[in-house]
This record gives structure tokens, sequence and C-alpha cells, in this order.
């Protein structure tokens, strides 16, 4: 059970668009379609924002999407706005009943 | 409106026991699994076990596997974690977090506030 592998931080001005990936393994991302994605500002539990690879929940903003290719997964938010500056995990399913997150990414909005 | 309310959290001594609850209304608890995630503040989420709806599938970190049990009782729409032989490491706040589905796979849409688990002598 490694955790699954994520920038420490990314970076972009409003009205951009950033990608943060989730790379794993064969074991997990590269076998399942079903990676989530989470939110989680400083104080707060995490919110969900993808799940299963590319289904965004109800009230969830169409400006984040998530796509799979091969082992990595990737997150991408469109029209950066400031209250997305957050802290961003990656979570996959790696069988027999195992869950394992990636360690977190740190979105600046500049 | 889906409430998680977690609680049992303390300070405790190295390898003591400790049991976490979690109390859940707002949603037909047995048809979803249940998860325990949790944050040593400042640093990133870590999966600690997941279990279906029905207790038929259960899955522990690594981390944790042996030490740890988790439960639920759906009459109670409760979740528990007991929580043996606790280490220094184990020190961390522990979300109770909802599965969108059954099985326990399909990504936590529902997460408590948290309870914070102190493991120091």
């Amino acid at each position: 059970q490694s955790a699954l592998t994520q920038p420490a931080s990314v970076s972009g001005s409003p009205g951009q668009s950033i990608t943060i990936s989730c790379t794993g393994t064969r074991s997990d991302v590269g076998n399942y379609d079903l990676v989530s994605w989470y939110q989680q500002h400083p104080g707060r539990a995490p919110k969900l924002m993808i799940y299963e690879g590319t289904k965004r929940p109800s009230g969830v903003s169409n400006r984040f999407s998530g796509s799979k290719s091969g082992n990595t997964a990737s997150l991408t938010i469109s029209g950066l706005q400031a209250e997305d500056e957050a802290d961003y995990y990656c979570c996959s399913y790696a069988g027999s009943n195992i869950l394992v997150f990636g360690g977190g990414t740190k979105l600046t909005v500049l | 409106e889906v409430q998680l309310v977690e609680s049992g959290g303390d300070l405790v001594q190295p390898g003591r026991s400790l049991r976490l609850s979690c109390a859940a209304s707002g949603f037909t608890f047995d048809d979803y699994a249940m998860h325990w995630v949790r944050q040593v503040p400042g640093k990133g989420l870590e999966w600690v076990s997941g279990i279906s709806w029905n207790s038929g599938s259960i899955g522990y970190a690594d981390s944790v596997k042996g030490r740890f049990t988790i439960s639920r009782d759906n009459a109670k729409n409760s979740l528990y974690l007991q929580m043996n032989s606790l280490r220094a490491e184990d020190t961390a706040l522990y979300y109770c977090a909802k599965d969108r589905d059954y099985g326990g796979n399909s990504g936590f849409d529902y997460w408590g506030q948290g309870t914070l688990v102190t493991v120091s002598s």
C-alpha cells in the first residue's frame, strides 16, 4: 500500500486552467476506474469533487473535471477562482477492500 | 440533512486502547459503506479502514492491520473503530466518512468534523 504520487504544489492565475496529477500503479489507479478527488480548505473537512474517475457530484462546479491515462489520474480546474485555493487529494481503490490516498497538492491562486 | 458526528477521541498512553464512534443521521445508514480516514494536523489524509453496508467486506490500511477493528451497528446507525496497541504515530484527527455506494469504493461524499486522538505518555 504505497501512497499515490501528487505534486506538492501547483499554482495558477485567476481564469487560467491547472491540472493536478495523481500517479499510482497497475494495482490501483491503472486497474480501476475508481479514483476520487477531494478539496480541503484549512480547518475544514474534505469535500468530494470527483468520483469514479470522471463523475461530478451534484453541486460541484463543472469547472472541475477528472480523467485518467494509464496509471495516472488527473484533476483539471478551469477558469481558476480565488475560492479554489485549497489542498487537493486523490484516492484510488487498490483491490481487496483497500483504498489509498495521494500525498496532497496545495493549489495557490496567484 | 446528512450528519456524521464522531466521538471518543482522547489523550491516551502508548499501548492503550480507545474506541471511536460515529453517529449517522439523515440517510439510510444500512444502504452505504462507511470509512475511517485520519489526518495528522498539517499533514495529508490517510485512509484507515472501510466496511461495506452489511459488514461483509472490510479492509484496513497496513499501518493499522491487526491493531484496529472496524464495525457497525445498523440498528443504531453507528460506526465504530476499536483501536488497540496505540502508538504515537496514530496521533491524528479521525474522520468518519460515508461512501457513495454500498460496496465501499465509490468515493466519500459526506464527512464528519473529526475526533482528535493523541497518543502520548
